[in-house]
């Protein structure tokens, strides 16, 4: 099974500043198969990458992907207080199929 | 609009059953493979199960396999999770979730709780 793990597990920001948020996979794994949600409290995850850097519909460019094998990276520019969410990784892999990351909670304030 | 919309969450006893639903609306249903996703409270998100967009094929998690059951009626534009044999481990925020390539999820319901307590 691949374990995605995310670190760190909480980032505190200002306005303005650049995240870059990190998950790294326990083997190899297509970059094809790599996707980021975000999920902001009381509220469903939206996708926000696919694999690992094109962006989602009505994403803006303030957020890009990259990373290869077994390191993958989410970068967030100019941030936003609406940028204040958990961000998770995931991967589809053989089983249990679909796998996620234990999330980063990023903080802007 | 496009949406996805579950219900029949609910407080439930260990070993009873639980049948979701998640009604969709705004695109053509049966055109794409559909998930259940959970999140217990506080914790990360955690893949259930998925069904081919014609109902022909169905994989699930270790966890959960023979005791749900993932299904779908395209002629209702509804996806559906029977939950048997519930454990206390169940209790999450279920949600259903569009299939993108077989690889991700860009289509996301808000959720129903189910809880298992005596």
């Amino acid at each position: 099974e691949v374990v995605l793990t995310q670190s760190p597990g909480t980032l505190s920001f200002s306005p303005g500043e650049r995240a870059t948020l990190s998950c790294r996979a326990s083997q190899s794994v297509s970059s094809s198969n790599l996707a980021w949600y975000q999920q902001k409290p009381g509220q469903a995850p939206r996708l926000l990458m696919y694999g690992a850097s094109s962006r989602a519909t009505g994403i803006p460019d303030r957020f890009s992907g990259s990373g290869s094998g077994t390191d993958f990276t989410l970068t967030i520019s100019r941030l936003e207080p609406e940028d204040s969410a958990v961000y998770y990784c995931q991967n589809y892999v053989r089983s249990p199929l679909y796998t996620f990351g234990q999330g980063t909670k990023l903080e802007i304030k | 609009q496009v949406q996805l919309v579950e219900s029949g969450g609910g407080v439930v006893q260990p070993g009873r059953s639980l049948s979701l639903s998640c009604a969709a609306s705004g695109f053509t249903f049966s055109n794409y493979g559909m998930h259940w996703v959970r999140q217990a409270p506080g914790k990360g998100l955690e893949w259930v199960a998925v069904i081919f967009y014609d109902g022909s094929r169905n994989y699930y998690r270790d966890s959960v396999k023979g005791r749900f059951t993932i299904s779908r009626d395209n002629s209702q534009n509804t996806l559906y999770l029977q939950m048997n044999s519930l454990r206390a481990e169940d209790t999450a925020v279920y949600y259903c979730a569009r299939d993108i390539a077989s690889l991700y999820f860009d289509l996301w319901g808000r959720g129903t709780l189910v809880t298992v307590s005596p």
